[in-house]
This record gives C-alpha cells, structure tokens and sequence, in this order.
C-alpha cells in the first residue's frame, strides 16, 4: 500500500523567511496530494492540493510542487508570518476511485517574529 | 452549511467502560472518514465508509473498535472495553467525490477522549 514520508518534523524560521516541507509516496498510482494545516487543539484543514496532471499550484504565499518521477511533492510557504506555525500534513490518495489519504506524520512549523 | 459535527468534543472515562463517538458529515457527502491522532503515531486511518457501507476498516486497531454507519447523516466509533492507550483525539471527515471528484476532505472539530 501506499506510504507517505514527511520531511522534516520540525522546522523553525525567522518572520519573513521561506518554509519547505517535502513528502516523498510509494504508490506510482497514487494521483491527489493534499497539504493540511493543524492549528494547537484545532482541526486539520486544507490548505492547498494539487492532482498528478500538475507540476505546480501556487495559492499567494502558499505553493505546493509536485515531482511524479521521483515522487515526491513540497509544500512552500513566502514570507512566513508567526500565524504560519502550526502542524502541516501531506497527504497521498491512493486505491483508485474509492481510495483514502494516507497522511505523512507532520512538520511543526514554528515563525518566530 | 454547519460543517462536520462530532459530539461529545470531549470525554473522560474509566478503563473497561464502552464509550461511543459520534458524527454527523456535511450534508451530501457520501465518504466518512474515521481518524485517530496521538503525539506518538500521528494522525492514523480507522475506517471509512462510501455510500454507508463500510469500505476499508483495516486500521481498526482491536476488536474492541467498531464503527457503523446506519445513514448517510449519521455515523458511531464505539469502542468497548476502553483502555488507557485509547485516549486521543478522534476526527470524523467527510468528503463528496463526484461529480466533481473533489476528493477534499473536511474534518470535524475531534473528541478528545481520556480514558483514565
């Protein structure tokens, strides 16, 4: 099955500076990739996605790029500000039409002003 | 639209006690998505049903865990016995695939249980 590995687990930066967090998959067939955003003691919520038809999807400070022959997908964030930190979660939908995500373990993202 | 609901947002119980989790997805979704998310394994798939019927329930730790989705509004996480090693946060998503095969995935705002 599909396995998402998330890189890396802590990232600390200075306001105004850039953030990446990469994601490597293992399913070739795998086609929707999903970036999460974890506020403490808050949902998860969706930040930006792309699907396997796209190298690249840019949201203003937020772009997400994605690599199929290496497989692997980044999430970059411009301009960090300190309501960027949080928890950020890749995501991998695989299984064909009726598949599920499998989520990497997550990049707490401290912005420090 | 209210978003996905869960209920109770938090509970505390003792160990060998059944406790039931409760959701309800956004309206017209027909994926329901059952997590758990603890600092040690992260955020991990329980189960997900499509159209009620339940679809992959391999990350069902025990059998101590069952899920049921009687209708498209409605789904339980039960867990019976509990222990202490239950205690997390659980999230219920929900997602609506087609026509548009959005794939995106809302979650609910989690029960944070604490089985003592």
């Amino acid at each position: 099955g599909e396995n998402v590995e998330q890189h890396p687990s802590t990232l600390s930066v200075q306001e105004g500076d850039s953030a990446v967090i990469k994601c490597t998959y293992s399913d070739s067939a795998s086609n929707y990739f999903p970036w999460y955003k974890q506020e403490l003691g808050k949902r998860p919520q969706l930040i930006i996605d792309i699907r396997s038809n796209v190298g690249e999807k840019k949201d203003q400070r937020i772009a997400v790029t994605l690599n199929k022959t290496a497989k692997h997908f980044s999430l970059h964030i411009t301009e960090t500000q300190p309501e960027d930190s949080a928890v950020y979660f890749c995501a991998a939908k695989s299984g064909g039409s009726q598949g599920n995500l499998i989520f990497g373990k997550g990049t707490k993202l401290s912005v420090k002003p | 639209d209210a978003g996905v609901i869960q209920s109770p947002r938090h509970e505390v119980t003792e160990m060998g006690q059944e406790v039931t989790l409760r959701c309800k997805p956004i309206s017209g979704h027909d994926y329901l998505f059952w997590y758990r998310q603890t600092m040690m394994r992260g955020l991990e798939l329980l189960i997900y049903f499509n159209n009620n019927v339940p679809i992959d329930d391999s990350g069902m730790p025990e059998d101590r865990f069952s899920a049921k989705m009687p209708n498209a509004s409605f789904s339980t996480l039960k867990i019976q016995p509990s222990e202490p090693r239950d205690s997390a946060v659980y999230f219920c998503a929900s997602s609506f695939r087609l026509p548009h095969r959005t794939d995106t995935q809302y979650f609910g705002p989690g029960t944070r249980l604490t089985v003592l």
